[in-house]
């Protein structure tokens, strides 16, 4: 099995740039892909990328993903904050036995 | 339009078994490539994949909880069940289940608190 760590928390203020990290601790990023996930207070987590840097219909092109094989990492964008994106964002991905596995989460702050 | 919704007791006793249902609609758990999966979510804490069985019965278990779990499916009343033995404390959480294609979830259901408590 692997691991995939984020930060535990990120901040910044609306209309700026940040980028959440998910590293994964064994194997390559690029084998298998990387989800993400918003989960807001209170709610069920939804998609916002799917295959690494797919975005489901209704999410807005502020939110992107991408890989970094130098790193072994996987990265989510959000531009152009709004503080309607403040939420915990997981990432997720799988191994070659098909089994899912989440990271610990990040809470995002727009102050 | 695929929702997914589960069921099941609020609160549970340690030592006992939780058998929760997933009762789901606007999909069929006989089409190739469809599963569904349960995930679940401490108190403040991160999500954590438990098991996901296929259309054609595949079933797939998270390493740490497999002696403990056995998930089910009843394609004529799109349902799956997931029951754990052995239930404690820690186990308490949300529970939910979501849709799975191309091994990713989504939809996800609301999700039901699961205390576990004497």
């Amino acid at each position: 099995n692997f691991m995939l760590t984020q930060p535990h928390s990120v901040s910044e203020s609306p209309g700026k740039t940040v980028t959440i990290s998910c590293t994964r601790s064994s194997g390559s990023i690029a084998s298998n892909y990387v989800q993400w996930y918003q989960q807001r207070p209170g709610s069920s987590p939804t998609t916002v990328i799917y295959e690494d840097n797919q975005r489901p219909s209704g999410v807005p092109d502020r939110f992107s993903g991408s890989i970094d094989s130098s790193s072994n990492s996987a990265s989510l964008t959000i531009s152009g904050l709004k503080t309607e994106d403040e939420a915990d964002y997981y990432c997720q991905s799988y191994d070659s036995s098909i089994l899912w596995v989440f990271g610990g989460g990040t809470k995002l702050t727009v102050l | 339009q695929i929702t997914l919704k589960e069921s099941g007791p609020t609160l549970v006793k340690p030592t006992q078994t939780l058998t929760l249902t997933c009762t789901f609609s606007g999909f069929s758990l006989s089409t190739s490539g469809v599963g569904v999966g349960w995930i679940r979510q401490p108190p403040g804490k991160a999500l954590e994949w438990l098991a996901l069985i296929y259309w054609d019965d595949d079933k797939r278990y998270s390493p740490s909880l497999k002696s403990r779990l056995t998930i089910t499916k009843d394609t004529s009343k799109n349902q799956v069940v997931l029951t754990m033995t052995n239930m404690d404390p820690v186990d308490t959480a949300t529970y939910y289940c979501a849709h799975c294609a191309k091994n990713w979830f989504d939809p996800w259901g609301q999700g039901t608190l699961v205390t576990v408590s004497s």
